[in-house]
């Protein structure tokens, strides 16, 4: 399976600021990459989806993809404590490879 | 338009029993895909189906696990004798395909197992 690597967290951030998550992939042959948010004890949830180098905006996300450099981000702007959950990194031939995740804490 | 469901969300069972869980993907979806997930990880692909054929099965999938989707549409996992390293979340997801790109996976609640 591929390796995804997400920066270590936690990440604490105060409300109203901004969270910056970052994910590294092995294969450089990825296509498809999605961001998931889990809250503690909760399945996966679907963020984003990102298939074209450059950035995706949807309200208050941001996915960036960089396929020269193997990199994906999203950023979390206006960030409200109910942002407080586990965001996980996902790239995809037809089975998601995750990486281990990254726990942000918005702090009101 | 109702989600993934899974069944049990919860179980507990003891060292050597054998557990089922179901999952029932999304109706349109034909690809059905089963992840474990333990503390502190990203979910870890186990197997998947489009329609009734299973297509591809992790090497983390031994001989105790096995899955079935027999009409293409509800699935179910199975372990045999299970053990406590089997204890984990046990998520399941559904996908069909969208025009140019790969299918999004949405997720189902999880089944929680406990090996005591």
């Amino acid at each position: 399976q591929k390796e995804v690597e997400q920066n270590s967290g936690p990440l604490s951030v105060p409300e109203g600021a901004i969270a910056s998550l970052n994910c590294t992939y092995s294969d450089r042959g990825s296509q498809s990459f999605f961001w998931y948010r889990q809250y503690s004890g909760k399945s996966p949830e679907l963020i984003m989806s990102i298939y074209s180098n450059g950035d995706k905006e949807d309200g208050r996300f941001t996915a960036q993809l960089n396929k020269a450099s193997q990199y994906v981000s999203l950023l979390i702007r206006d960030s409200q404590p109910s942002d407080s959950a586990t965001y996980l990194c996902a790239v995809d031939d037809y089975k998601l490879s995750f990486g281990a995740g990254t726990t942000v804490t918005v702090r009101a | 338009d109702t989600g993934v469901s899974q069944d049990p969300r919860h179980k507990i069972t003891k060292r050597g029993q054998n557990v089922t869980f179901r999952c029932d993907p999304i109706s349109e979806h034909n690809r059905l895909y089963w992840y474990r997930q333990t503390l502190g990880q990203g979910p870890e692909f186990l197997t998947y189906f489009q329609n009734e054929a299973q297509l591809e099965k992790s090497r983390l999938l031994s001989d105790r696990f096995s899955a079935e989707r027999p009409k293409g549409s509800f699935s179910t996992l199975e372990i045999q004798r299970t053990e406590q390293g089997d204890s984990a979340m046990y998520l399941c997801a559904s996908s069909g395909r969208t025009s140019g790109h790969t299918d999004t996976q949405y997720f189902g609640p999880g089944t929680r197992l406990t090996v005591l």
